[in-house]
């Protein structure tokens, strides 16, 4: 079957940095994506990844390791309204994309 | 400029009631998606249109139906409302196509339904 797996929760401290890993089981692959969602409001995109490597983004960076069915969303340079919840994504062979359920990131001053 | 609007935000009825929610995109995209969010934040996908073609239909209740009047437009309508369907229901739009890389989703704000 088709799995996403990413932690629940993580707390981390303004300033920091922070990794959420999102491990995922799909049936062919086209590319992992990661939004952000604060508490009542819509997902933000916040990066995509189909190729092997690290993307850089500002204080954001995604990984990808196709070959372990891995990734991570590296956070640095916390901020209190970094404090949200991060959902992974990946899409199947069919370009439909398959949720994991969200890791909520707690920032502590 | 709104790229993806829902109306309406809130939206609060009567179990047994019919209720729509309106999506509509100006992007241009080929794609529009709904989604149910449920009480754990966990996003499921419930309809995605090609074209106003229907292209996922995931197991939802046939009282739930979607409708293309064009394709800048996806407009959800839910028949006999039951307690189970409160939730927040997001619409979402991407370019489609085969070309994955551009497929990148964009979300409406949401609309959050209530079932008294």
């Amino acid at each position: 079957g088709q799995n996403i797996d990413q932690p629940t929760e993580m707390t981390a401290t303004e300033g920091a940095i922070v990794q959420i890993n999102c491990t995922y089981q799909t049936s062919g692959f086209n590319g992992l994506f990661w939004y952000q969602q604060h508490a009542g409001e819509a997902p933000t995109f916040l990066s995509y990844n189909v190729l092997d490597g690290l993307e850089e983004k500002g204080r954001f960076s995604s990984f990808l390791s196709r070959s372990k069915g891995y990734s991570y969303l590296l956070l640095k340079e916390l901020q209190m309204k970094d404090s949200a919840s991060y959902l992974c994504a990946a899409m199947d062979s069919n370009y439909q994309l398959i949720w994991g359920a969200g890791t909520k990131l707690i920032i502590k001053p | 400029d709104t790229a993806v609007s829902q109306t309406p935000k809130y939206l609060v009825t009567q179990m047994g009631n019919d209720k729509s929610i309106k999506c509509e995109q100006n992007l241009g995209h080929d794609t529009m998606y709904w989604y149910k969010q449920d009480s754990k934040k966990f996003l499921k996908i419930m309809f995605s249109y090609n074209n106003k073609e229907l292209i996922i239909n995931e197991t939802v209740p046939n009282r739930f139906s979607p409708k293309s009047p064009d394709k800048a437009h996806l407009n959800l309508h839910i028949n006999s409302l039951e307690l189970g369907d409160s939730a927040v229901y997001f619409c979402a739009s991407s370019q489609g196509g085969t070309e994955p890389f551009t497929d990148t989703q964009y979300f409406g704000p949401g609309t959050r339904l209530t079932v008294l």
